[in-house]
């Protein structure tokens, strides 16, 4: 596509269920990231996708997150057994060499 | 690991000011971004400026690497140019670090 799309926009969901956040890169974009941003901070590197390889998750929490990108377009980040402090806005960027273009973000709010 | 400083922290400018920002850095890095957060929350790419100066409309940046300091100029500000600058540094191929961010706003 044109741009970077993410969906939902808006999340809102209970703690303790499992949330699926997903991010479509601009089309033949072959580095894929996922960022994540408090209120009132920069956003904080999660996991990085080249092609359909996720070659460093380091950012990521710990292991109720979990990223993948079967087919090296469409990426999936995943957060299992949601937690009040997992609220912040889920940046997807991607990358053809020169600079990240960002999607407009998913704000999960856990309640 | 790497620091990233940007300043001022907060800015409040008359429309029509300019504006300079900047960036510090601590370490050498390969590539560097400046990006605007809109009062929407759209996080905007403005300038992909590793090293030397670039220009677009209002807007124009200057990186000195060797020096480690990078400055974006806002000149004639508009109310639209209100929102959060962050500038990003990347020392190895694809992983950014953001600074804490200059909150900007511009009266009309």
């Amino acid at each position: 596509g044109a741009g970077v799309s993410q969906s939902p926009r808006y999340k809102v969901t209970k703690r303790g269920q499992d949330v699926a956040l997903r991010c479509d890169p601009i089309s033949g974009h072959v580095s894929l990231y996922w960022y994540r941003q408090a209120l009132g901070q920069g956003p904080e590197f999660l996991t990085y996708f080249n092609y359909e390889a996720q070659q460093d998750k380091s950012g990521l929490p710990n292991d109720r997150f979990s990223a993948e990108r079967p087919e090296g377009s469409i990426s999936t980040l995943t957060i299992q057994r949601t937690e009040q402090r997992d609220s912040a806005m889920y940046r997807c960027a991607s990358s053809g060499g020169g600079g990240y273009t960002f999607g407009s973000g998913t704000r999960l709010t856990v309640v | 690991g790497i620091q990233v400083e940007q300043s001022p922290p907060d800015l409040i400018l008359q429309e029509g000011a300019n504006s300079t920002l900047r960036c510090n850095f601590s370490d050498s890095v390969n590539n560097l971004q400046w990006f605007h957060q809109n009062p929407w929350g759209q996080l905007i790419n403005l300038f992909y400026i590793p090293s030397g100066t670039k220009q677009n409309g209002r807007l124009s940046a200057t990186t000195v690497a060797t020096e480690r300091y990078s400055l974006l100029y806002i000149s004639s500000s508009q109310t639209t140019d209100s929102g959060v600058y962050f500038c990003a540094v990347g020392t190895g191929t694809y992983k950014y670090i953001f600074g804490t961010g200059t909150r900007l706003k511009v009266l009309a």
